[in-house]
């Protein structure tokens, strides 16, 4: 009963690295979300998908790439890291976007 | 899109004592979700309001959701350490929330 599995938990990257940040859920929901937490600000949300193939973008959607290929599973891409991407990274999944979100317990990623 | 706004941003209780986070929106809001966040940890979901009026309680924890559906509430009783954290509300809308930057609660023993 994983519920939302995020890896990796923690990273650092360098200016300039990529990486991919996966989630995972269990649950055969439709719905994912990736969001960003800075320091004692609330979440906001960078890229969405409402079911296997298809993504959308969020509030913040700049220097981030999203691709759901599987509905189990939704990757959040950095294809060239600045500090400014330095933040906690959450995933959540829904079995509507309508209904309350699960959500893992996030990436804590910094770049220097 | 459409944000609610939270007050207040901090809360200090003393533990034992009551407190109320409000969540106030200028347009009628289709619903109301409630998260809580512990201190280094991830939002968990608490409670989704619905309906005008409506009004839900979880243990020593009371949500509202106004008449006219623009405001919400969440009441805690006898607070303990372990409220400790922020609440979040926000409205689900186009498939997705968007999150303001909710209250966050600090009890003092």
């Amino acid at each position: 009963n994983a519920g939302v599995t995020q890896t990796p938990k923690f990273r650092v990257l360098k200016t300039g690295q990529s990486m991919t940040l996966l989630c995972a859920q269990d649950m055969n929901h439709e719905y994912m979300y990736w969001y960003r937490q800075d320091p004692g600000m609330g979440l906001r949300l960078i890229h969405y998908s409402v079911g296997e193939g298809t993504t959308a973008k969020g509030e913040v959607p700049d220097g981030y790439n999203v691709s759901r290929l599987k509905k189990q599973n939704f990757l959040l891409g950095l294809e060239s890291a600045a500090p400014s991407q330095t933040s906690v990274y959450f995933c959540a999944s829904s079995p509507t976007g309508g209904n309350g979100y699960t959500f893992g317990s996030g990436t804590r990623l910094t770049v220097v | 899109g459409q944000q609610v706004m939270q007050i207040p941003q901090y809360q200090h209780v003393q533990e034992g004592e009551d407190f109320t986070t409000y969540c106030n929106s200028s347009t009628t809001l289709s619903n109301i979700q409630w998260y809580k966040q512990r201190p280094g940890g991830h939002p968990v979901f608490l409670i989704q309001l619905v309906k005008s009026g409506e009004v839900k309680k979880q243990k020593r924890l009371t949500f509202q959701f106004g008449e006219a559906k623009k405001n919400s509430s969440l009441h805690i009783t006898a607070t303990q350490t372990t409220d400790v954290g922020t609440y979040f509300c926000t409205q689900a809308a186009g498939n997705k929330l968007t999150f303001g930057g909710g209250t966050r609660v600090l009890v003092k023993p």
